[in-house]
């Protein structure tokens, strides 16, 4: 089977810039999470998504957004970019189709390295 | 308040020497456990996991982890490191209630191995 997989890998932007990033999960895994990593802060979790449904959200600013589409894949955007975004943004997968610790255990892509100038 | 702790930012090791990496947390009820390891550059790979049952996990690469309730912890150990064993590893909880799809993550270790 597949990993998870993100794309891109490596971006650059400038201040008050928008991006997009794309995560495609491990084929029949319904749940995505993002997470934000900062040498600073360390692994934040920024969203859940599962079913094309916002599940459960970390303490980010609203610019920081998501959406997950009908075959699972997931993107999340982040608007008006600010220095402090630049980071490593990890997307992870659970299969989550009844909550169990099994299905309930993430699968790590490589990750998005965002550098904000 | 709710949290993990990896309290040794930085472990220097000897190849071939033994590994152990200390995770203790604070809920309220036992929470799922994991151990994933990142190499530079690189995302998360889970190394192992513990949900019940048998306290002594056995993972990939030759890690395993031990689950002490009475000490809230999870530590992982590794018998004899190797050189390509030198990376960033971190604990983490989950399974929390109203906490679906969320890991909460220690700092972290990094771990350096000379030969």
């Amino acid at each position: 089977k597949a990993g998870v997989t993100q794309t891109p890998r490596y971006l650059i932007k400038t201040r008050g810039q928008q991006v997009t990033l794309s995560c495609s999960p491990i084929s029949g895994h319904r749940s995505v999470s993002w997470y934000q990593q900062t040498p600073g802060q360390g692994l934040q979790f920024l969203f859940e998504y599962f079913s094309e449904t916002q599940r459960n959200k970390g303490n980010f600013p609203g610019r920081f957004s998501g959406r997950q589409f009908s075959n699972s894949r997931s993107e999340m955007n982040v608007s008006t970019l600010e220095l402090g975004d630049s980071a490593l943004y990890l997307c992870a997968s659970s299969s989550r189709l009844v909550r169990t610790p099994s299905t309930d255990t993430q699968y790590f892509g490589p990750g998005t390295r965002l550098t904000v100038l | 308040a709710q949290s993990v702790t990896q309290p040794d930012i930085h472990i220097t090791v000897s190849e071939g020497a033994s590994l152990e990496l200390r995770c203790n947390y604070s809920y309220g009820a036992t929470p799922y456990l994991f151990w994933y390891v990142q190499s530079p550059g690189q995302g998360l790979q889970l190394l192992l996991k513990y949900f019940s049952g048998d306290t002594l996990v056995q993972g990939i690469k030759g890690f395993e982890a031990e689950f002490k309730r009475s000490q809230s912890s999870f530590n992982l150990r590794k018998p004899s490191v190797h050189w390509s064993d030198a990376a960033e590893y971190f604990c983490a909880v989950g399974g929390l209630t109203d906490s679906w799809g969320k890991l909460q993550f220690g700092a972290g270790t990094q771990v350096v191995v000379t030969p």
